[in-house]
């Protein structure tokens, strides 16, 4: 089965702090993708990569970064948190390989708190 | 562009009941569909998809979903629901050509009474 493990369940941050929000995959896949989830408001793509150091801006990148230095991992910035930003942040994979048949597999999430 | 409606914020079904959660999609040429599940504190979990093939497709915890190309709708359904099902539902759709990134519904909670 495939793992997806974001580093914290829970994180509380004060405003204007650099925040990092870590996510590894275990099964090679390329695809990987940052949503932030709101009530009413669904799942919202921050960020996706395709393969290491290739990046694409979602739907609501402002106020965020990514890194993607290696396959495996990829990684949420927030270069200086605000209160907006507090939400749940759920990680991504999928593989190319299968086409667009293939599902996301999702990490169990991270919940930021900005205070 | 590629869009999916989930029409009901939440869906209240008794235990042993069959239970319906509505998905409708908006997609040039034939869709990728999609239905994830979320249970509290947790990350989505696959359900079941369709592609090409048959209409009813059958998933995981004994879910189902009906394809339904002329009303262009992708219903979830369970025969008989139990109170372990209350979650919160995700319908995605991806358009065939288009990129590896899903379009997802706004989510839909399932709450089953004992």
């Amino acid at each position: 089965d495939v793992k997806v493990t974001q580093s914290s369940r829970y994180l509380v941050k004060r405003t204007g702090e650099k925040v990092f929000l870590e996510c590894v995959q275990d099964m090679d896949h390329e695809n990987m993708f940052w949503y932030r989830q709101d009530p009413g408001l669904g799942l919202r793509l921050i960020y996706f990569s395709y393969d290491v150091k290739m990046k694409e801006k979602g739907d609501i990148p402002e106020g965020y970064s990514v890194s993607r230095e290696k396959k495996e991992r990829f990684s949420l910035i927030l270069e200086s948190a605000s209160t907006n930003q507090t939400s749940m942040y759920l990680c991504a994979s999928s593989s190319p390989d299968r086409g667009l048949n293939s599902p996301l597999h999702f990490g169990n999430g991270t919940r930021l708190t900005v205070t | 562009a590629q869009s999916v409606a989930q029409p009901e914020d939440q869906v209240n079904v008794a235990e042993g009941n069959p239970l319906t959660v509505k998905c409708t999609y908006s997609v040039s040429g034939n869709p990728y569909l999609f239905w994830y599940v979320q249970y509290p504190n947790r990350g989505l979990q696959f359900l079941l998809k369709y592609i090409t093939g048959d209409n009813l497709v059958k998933g995981s915890y004994g879910f189902e979903a009906e394809f339904n190309k002329s009303q262009t709708s992708f219903h979830l359904k369970k025969p008989s629901a139990l109170v372990s099902d209350s979650a919160l539902y995700f319908c995605a759709v991806r358009r065939p050509g288009g990129s590896y990134i899903p379009t997802f519904g706004r989510g839909t909670s399932l709450i089953v009474h004992p």
